[in-house]
């Protein structure tokens, strides 16, 4: 069974369209992330929601909008792409409650959304 | 300077070698520290967590010394399906909790 699950898995649109990208997991977890990896391949935290709440928020346009209907999804809304948003983004999930205690579990990764924009 | 360091390789070794990443973290209140392998189009993941005395897996020892800010993996008899990027991370909390921050990762080739 999939434990962190991504679609699409292959993103083309054009400068200027509004997408979404939808992550889901199975784990049970209470805390979910988007990452981007761009280009260079570095790997840096853009969101995280802990049982649907927004808990960290990094540097990113607001362009970018993430959305948690639920525990055990995190969705990612953006608008307006630009070139420049072109990247691997991945979700991911952790056991951390909302007082930021970490159990000791790491994070497990889903397997990517590659977005390209022409 | 990044939060985390990393060797900027790439690493290109025979198979049987030894190979040593380091890495350095500059934020002393990082609190739990991680080695992750990524794979060519793939997604990030976890090869060991690196505790303070040292812990082994098989071919692979990971060293944390607190006091320097250093983690090190160590990877012996080194296989082709070694191939792949190690990312070093740390965690530390922050107003939101808990961060996981990725080093930009060494690229190890394996070679025949």
């Amino acid at each position: 069974d999939t434990a962190v699950s991504q679609t699409p898995k292959y993103l083309v649109t054009q400068m200027g369209n509004d997408k979404s990208i939808k992550c889901e997991q199975n784990l049970g977890h209470d805390t979910m992330y988007w990452y981007k990896q761009d280009s260079k391949k570095f790997l840096k935290i853009m969101f995280s929601y802990n049982n649907k709440e927004l808990i960290i928020n990094e540097t990113v346009p607001n362009r970018f909008s993430p959305k948690s209907p639920d525990k055990a999804h995190l969705n990612l809304h953006i608008n307006s792409l630009e070139l420049g948003d072109s990247a691997v983004y991945f979700c991911a999930s952790s056991q951390v409650d909302s007082r930021g205690v970490w159990f000791g579990e790491t994070q497990y990764f889903g397997p990517g959304t590659r977005l390209l924009v022409l | 300077r990044k939060e985390v360091e990393q060797d900027p390789g790439p690493f290109n070794v025979p198979e049987g070698a030894t190979v040593a990443f380091n890495c350095t973290y500059s934020n002393s209140a990082s609190q739990s520290f991680f080695w992750y392998r990524q794979d060519c189009r793939k997604e990030p993941k976890l090869l060991m967590s690196v505790y303070s005395s040292g812990n082994e897996d098989g071919r692979f020892t990971a060293q944390l010394n607190r006091a320097s800010q250093y983690i090190s993996l160590l990877i012996r008899d080194s296989k082709l399906s070694d191939s792949a990027t190690y990312l070093c991370v740390v965690t530390r909390a922050s107003n939101y909790g808990q961060n996981f921050v990725f080093g930009p990762g060494t690229r190890l080739s394996v070679l025949p």
